[in-house]
């Protein structure tokens, strides 16, 4: 099973700042089969990253994906008030058991 | 727009038995492999079970194996789970998401519903 790890754990940022969210694998995590979400409170989540670095349609440019193998990174650059949420990583594995993990989460919280 | 709506959650006792329904609108449902997720109050996502485009083939989550099954019925764009001998730690809300199409063999979970909550107390 690959386990992500996300940090950090909480990460706490002003409007117009820009963040960075890390995702590590604990192991290569091959063709970058990679994704981020978001989950605002009491919603579901929603895919705004796949392949590591694509953004999902209808997501803003301002949400960007990079990274390969074990470390992956997701760059929001100038919060807005509605970009505070929880995000979520997940790797998928072919033939693996389980085929798809997340990781813990990170919360992103307006300072 | 794309909409899933799920239902069937409920307030249940270890070792009973519960059906999720997940009704898939705005999207031809039976060209995409469709999946559950799950998330405990409070705590963070976990993939439960997949199944493919015409049903034929069904993947679990260890856990849940042997007690959960997953179906469809593409005639009525719905997606199923049968959970039985649940446990207190299959509490949660329970998910209802397609898998992009365009990514095979990747995973990504492109549209979700609101969810169904499932609680196992005694």
């Amino acid at each position: 099973e690959i386990v992500l790890t996300q940090s950090p754990g909480t990460l706490s940022l002003s409007p117009g700042e820009r963040a960075t969210l890390s995702c590590r694998a604990s192991q290569n995590v091959r063709s970058s089969y990679l994704a981020w979400y978001q989950q605002k409170p009491g919603q579901a989540p929603r895919l705004l990253i796949y392949g590591a670095s694509t953004r999902a349609t209808g997501i803003s440019d301002r949400f960007s994906g990079s990274g390969s193998g074990t470390d992956f990174t997701l760059t929001i650059s100038r919060l807005e008030p509605e970009d505070f949420a929880v995000f979520y990583c997940q790797q998928y594995e072919y033939g693996g058991s389980p085929p798809n993990t997340f990781g813990q989460g990170t919360r992103l919280e307006i300072k | 727009d794309v909409q899933m709506v799920e239902s069937g959650g409920g307030l249940v006792q270890p070792g009973e038995s519960l059906r999720l329904s997940c009704t898939g609108y705005g999207l031809t449902f039976r060209d995409y492999w469709m999946t559950w997720v799950r998330q405990p109050p409070g705590k963070g996502l976990e993939w439960v079970a997949n199944i493919n485009r015409d049903g034929s083939e069904q993947y679990y989550t260890d856990s849940v194996k042997g007690r959960f099954t997953i179906s469809r019925d593409n005639a009525e764009n719905s997606l199923f789970l049968q959970m039985k001998n649940l446990r207190v730690e299959d509490s949660a809300m329970y998910y209802c998401t397609n898998i992009l199409a365009a990514t095979e063999p990747a995973e990504y979970f492109q549209h979700w519903g609101q969810g169904t909550l499932v609680t196992v107390s005694s």
